[in-house]
């Protein structure tokens, strides 16, 4: 079965480091694009970024560039997304979404971390 | 930065048409995908590449694009499209992407 499988939820301070982990089954890993989706409370749908497995290509919300870090395993299927320093505005649910054929026509979603940061 | 602008919200009578506008500067050269995410569940991809049904998806959504505004429609709204709705798409460089604000679809 094609499927993303997220971390679970994580309860931070402010300051610590997160590495929260997607991985992916059921399909060829290093072939397709990942996503990470943030969704803060009551609020919507934010675009944080994406990364190719194959070659660790990435791209960034400029608003979040080095805020966060995305990397990917390809030994285990696995893509992170990572924070040195949290903040309380990071508290959130983390979507990681796989697309169907190109960058983000995301087809296959996680089931969501959820990160408070408190 | 980018953005995708979409109305608050929405609201339709059983059985009738919604329409969901979202603009954006680089609308006519970028693709546009739009997202349904009901309460306490994962998105789900109703449109992509601008006008396309992923398989699945019930024939009543459909979208198109007219210069800087591409807009959703789902014709003969049921009560479970009642959700949230967000456009996705690249800024002019394709460096990012951006969701729209989102707009919520209340169906009477």
């Amino acid at each position: 079965e094609v499927q993303l499988a997220q971390s679970g939820a994580e309860v931070k301070k402010p300051g610590e480091s997160l590495k929260i982990s997607c991985k992916a089954s059921g399909y060829a890993f290093v072939s397709y694009w990942i996503g990470w989706v943030r969704q803060k409370p009551g609020k919507g749908l934010e675009w944080m970024g994406i990364i190719y497995p194959a070659d660790s290509d990435t791209k960034y919300s400029p608003s979040l560039e080095g805020q966060v870090t995305m990397s990917a395993d390809k030994s285990t299927s696995t893509a992170y997304l990572q924070w040195d320093s949290l903040k309380a505005s990071d508290t959130a649910v983390y979507y990681c979404a796989r697309p169907r054929r190109a960058m983000v026509d995301f087809e296959l979603w996680g089931p969501g971390t959820p990160v408070t940061v408190s | 930065s980018y953005e995708l602008t979409q109305p608050p919200s929405v609201s339709v009578s059983l059985g009738q048409m919604a329409r969901i506008s979202c603009s954006g500067e680089a609308l006519p050269k970028k693709y546009v995908y739009w997202f349904q995410q009901k309460p306490g569940q994962v998105p789900v991809m109703v449109i992509t590449e601008d006008t396309e049904r992923p398989s699945g998806i019930p024939e009543r959504f459909s979208a198109s694009t007219s210069g800087t505004t591409s807009t959703l429609t789902i014709s003969g709204a049921q009560a479970e499209d009642e959700a949230d709705y967000y456009c996705l798409s690249a800024d002019s460089t394709s460096s990012y992407y951006v969701f729209g604000s989102g707009t919520k679809v209340t169906v009477l």
